[in-house]
């Protein structure tokens, strides 16, 4: 079985410049979670998926953020204009379902933003 | 909100032998589950083991084992037998067992590196 693929693997932009990430769940899971992971932390979730409906994106800063997932397989998270502060790894998560079901990770995105 | 600390930043130990590393959180639900989760520098989150808080038994999977204290909130995971592929960064984390909005987002400590030395 596949796991979860994202690309970019790493990504260099400037401050202000927009940029996109991918991801495609593992075939058959429902949910996806994008979490934020800023260098010496734990990732925090920004916005969770059931199929292509959003359940929560409580911390998701919409004033940059954006994230869809059509047709509710691949998802892309985007974020216009890029601040110095958005430097993180973004991870891309799905479950089967989303009670009970473990997520799995995807390697990340390493986003530094100069 | 529910919080996740993990108060040892780094940890080391021999290989063969054993460590612990600590886990406290903040929740005033009932239900739930932990989970220990291992990184290693490719990034990728491994789950380790997992614990429901309605289980008194502690989880253990082959090496690892947890010290689940419910009452004092503490989860702590042992790793018996260390071998040099378990050096990583460890993080713990939170889920919700029920919730009504649907979300079951992880909340997730800041991480222990633990070395394991030759």
């Amino acid at each position: 079985e596949a796991g979860v693929a994202q690309s970019p693997r790493y990504k260099i932009i400037e401050k202000r410049q927009s940029v996109a990430f991918w991801c495609n769940p593992i075939s058959g899971h429902a949910t996806l979670y994008w979490y934020q992971q800023i260098l010496g932390q734990g990732p925090k979730l920004l916005i969770q998926f059931q199929n292509n409906g959003v359940v929560d994106d409580s911390q998701l800063p919409k004033d940059r953020f954006s994230a869809e997932r059509l047709k509710g397989v691949d998802s892309t998270l985007k974020i216009q204009p890029a601040k110095l502060e958005d430097s993180a790894v973004y991870l891309c998560a799905s479950s089967l379902g989303a009670g009970l079901d473990e997520q799995y990770f995807g390697p990340g995105t390493r986003l530094t933003v100069t | 909100a529910q919080t996740v600390t993990q108060s040892q930043p780094e940890m080391s130990v021999q290989e063969a032998e054993t460590v612990t590393l600590s886990c406290t959180y903040d929740t005033s639900e009932s239900d739930y589950y932990l989970f220990w989760y291992k990184q290693p520098p490719s990034r990728q989150m491994i789950l380790v083991i997992r614990q429901e808080a309605y289980k008194q038994q502690n989880a253990t999977e082959n090496r690892f084992s947890v010290n689940f204290q419910k009452a004092a909130k503490s989860f702590s995971l042992k790793i018996s037998d260390s071998q040099l592929g378990d050096a990583a960064m460890y993080f713990c984390a939170y889920r919700p067992a029920y919730s009504g909005a649907g979300s079951y987002q992880l909340t997730f400590g800041k991480g222990t590196k633990l070395s394991v030395i030759p």
